[in-house]
């Protein structure tokens, strides 16, 4: 059975800080997905990450993938408070045919001014 | 183009009834699928489908049953409902093939007395 970590699950960050969201996960996968969440909202997809090494920014976020480590990181740089929400990964087993996505609990980010 | 259109938005079920999430999608894609997300517990696979006519379990599915008879609708049918049922439902939605972005709708609140 596929688990998938985050950690921390809540971070409080001041305005201008640079931090670092974690996605473990425990078997073979080499695609990688991260969402967004704002309180009462759908989910909105910020990267997909499809091999070992790869690298996404978009604007103050940047997403990595290490498939041999099992890990993903969601770095934030020069936090703004539009970035309060949760922020989730999710992974996608492996397979032929395989659709499952398992999701981490999510990480619920503040950025205190 | 409308995405994912779950309806309704809000529900407030007694214990017992039965009712359908309805999901319809726009894009033609193949893949579609129900969530729930639970307080703590991020989204958790209910069923899926990969085209019409297909459909198969996620982590879920007790308690729920789905069907796809054609390739824009994927209504899921809580059976008895029961206050664990109590959820946040998304649904979603993605074409063939690796990596495709996912797109979730905007989500229905089921509250079950």
């Amino acid at each position: 059975e596929l688990k998938v970590e985050q950690n921390p699950l809540f971070l409080s960050m001041q305005e201008g800080k640079n931090y670092t969201i974690y996605c473990n996960y425990s078997t073979t996968s080499d695609r990688l997905y991260w969402y967004r969440q704002d309180p009462g909202k759908s989910l909105e997809s910020l990267f997909v990450l499809l091999s070992n090494g790869a690298v996404k920014q978009e604007g103050r976020l940047m997403a990595s993938l290490d498939t041999k480590a099992r890990l993903s990181t969601l770095h934030i740089t020069a936090a703004v408070h539009d970035l309060s929400a949760t922020y989730f990964c999710a992974v996608d087993e492996s397979g032929a045919g395989s659709y499952q996505l398992t999701f981490g609990k999510g990480t619920k980010l503040s950025v205190i001014p | 183009n409308a995405g994912v259109t779950q309806t309704p938005k809000f529900q407030v079920l007694k214990t017992g009834q039965s009712m359908t999430l309805q999901c319809a999608q726009d894009m033609n894609h193949e893949y579609m699928s129900w969530y729930r997300q639970d307080p703590g517990m991020g989204l958790r696979l209910i069923h899926y489908s990969v085209g019409a006519g297909i459909t198969d379990q996620g982590e879920v599915p007790n308690g729920y049953n789905v069907s796809r008879s054609t390739t824009e609708d994927f209504p899921l049918r809580l059976l008895s409902a029961a206050p664990s049922q109590t959820s946040v439902y998304f649904c979603a939605s993605r074409p063939q093939g690796a990596g495709n972005t996912i797109y979730f709708g905007e989500g229905s609140w089921l509250t079950v007395v």
